[in-house]
Order: C-alpha cells, then sequence, then structure tokens
C-alpha cells in the first residue's frame, strides 16, 4: 500500500491566500520529501526534510515534519497562480526508492 | 547543466510491439530509478539500479519488463509485447547517491493502441 497518503485531495482557494497540504505515513523513514507536478510535465523537487529535523523553509515554502504522529505538512505562503500543480509527498524508508502519496491538487484562483 | 533528460517524450505503440525508453541521468549522478505513474495517480517505484547494477527491482513487474543502465549510455528501461494497461507516463530520476535528493525527468507518456 502507499506509504504517503495526501489531505486533501484538492485544494482550491484564492491568490495571495496560505495553503497548506498535509501527508501521513505508516512506518519510520530516512527522510521525506514533496514534489510538485505542473499537469502533464514532469516533477520538481521543492524540498527534502531528514527525521531528525523539525521543520525546514525555502522561499516561500515551509515544511514541518512530526515523527511520533507520523506526519508531514506543506505550506505554501502568498500564493500564486504558477503555484497551480499537484503537489506529492514521497518517503524514503533507507531503501532508496521513494513511495509517493496520491498527491494534493492545487488550483490558485485569480 | 542539464537535468535528466528522457526520450522519447511520447511512445505509442500497438499491442504486442516492443517500448524502449531511455534516460540520461544528470552530470555527475550515478544512480537511476524508474516510476511509473498512471492517470490521476502517485509515483509507483519499479527498478533502482547503479551503473551496470540492478539495486531494487521489487517494483517491476516480473514479466515483460526490464531494465538496464550500462557502463556507457542511457538507462534502458524495455517492455516486451506491450499491452494497453501499459499505457502511463514512466519517469526516471537520478541522484548522486543512493537515499539522497533525486532529481525527475520530463517523463515518457507511453499509449498502447
Amino acid at each position: 500500500s502507499q506509504q504517503g497518503e495526501e489531505d486533501p485531495q484538492a485544494l482550491s482557494i484564492q491568490e495571495g491566500e496560505n495553503a497548506t497540504m498535509n501527508c501521513s505515513y505508516k512506518t519510520s523513514i530516512n527522510n521525506l520529501q514533496w514534489y510538485r507536478q505542473n499537469s502533464g510535465r514532469g516533477l520538481v523537487h521543492l524540498i527534502l526534510i531528514r527525521s531528525n529535523e523539525r521543520e525546514k523553509h525555502s522561499g516561500r515554502l515551509r515544511v514541518t515534519l512530526d515523527t511520533s504522529k507520523k506526519s508531514s505538512s506543506l505550506l505554501i505562503t502568498a500564493s500564486r497562480a504558477a503555484d497551480t500543480a499537484s503537489y506529492f509527498c514521497a518517503t524514503d524508508r533507507g531503501a532508496q526508492k521513494l513511495v509517493f502519496g496520491q498527491g494534493t491538487r492545487l488550483t490558485i484562483n485569480p | 547543466n542539464a537535468g535528466v533528460m528522457q526520450n522519447p517524450r511520447h511512445l505509442v505503440r500497438r499491442r504486442g510491439q516492443e517500448a524502449r525508453l531511455r534516460c540520461s541521468p544528470m552530470k555527475g549522478h550515478s544512480h537511476v530509478y524508474w516510476y511509473r505513474q498512471l492517470p490521476e495517480e502517485g509515483l509507483k517505484f519499479m527498478v533502482y539500479l547503479q551503473k551496470e547494477n540492478i539495486i531494487d527491482e521489487s517494483g517491476m513487474p516480473k514479466e515483460r519488463f526490464s531494465a538496464e543502465f550500462p557502463k556507457e549510455g542511457p538507462s534502458i528501461l524495455r517492455i516486451q509485447q506491450v499491452v494497453r494497461g501499459d499505457s502511463a507516463a514512466y519517469f526516471c530520476a537520478s541522484s548522486v547517491e543512493g537515499g539522497g535528493e533525486q532529481y525527475f525527468g520530463p517523463g515518457t507518456r507511453l499509449t498502447v493502441t
């Protein structure tokens, strides 16, 4: 079964608002990675957070990791129309292969 | 620095034909991964290779699918006798080391008619 499960499955907000997506997983991990995928395109790596880290920032992105709850969140602040995409979390349990969730489809309305 | 390259970007095959998908990792990357994505779904791991070695093929169907990463040249994912259910987007990723950030190519969209 899929390790990562994103929540919500779809999210629609107004430009300028913040978007929060959550990811839950079942087993212990080495790291968790977030990716963005624009419709019909490849994946863009956003951020990697290791199991001993609790929070990381990259520009308008903020990722948190709670290993006790086996969950992570991705916050995009001051959203833009260009942020419209699907967002996936992927977990690495140390076997190098990434296990992806089903993704959150984010729509930013102008 | 060129990213991960995949070709072809789109491939159409009739049932029973063979499909060959190629992936050139980023410069300096010696770890290659193949994933498959069905419409509206996340990616599913297929195989992990290093130069001349298959490290983990636990996600590969037992029949018709094979992968290689030769000493010289790109990694190849080969699907023999394709069926309609093989229609999907196939993504390749590479990393400098195992367990590090994986960088993805644009994918090959395979359509089996």
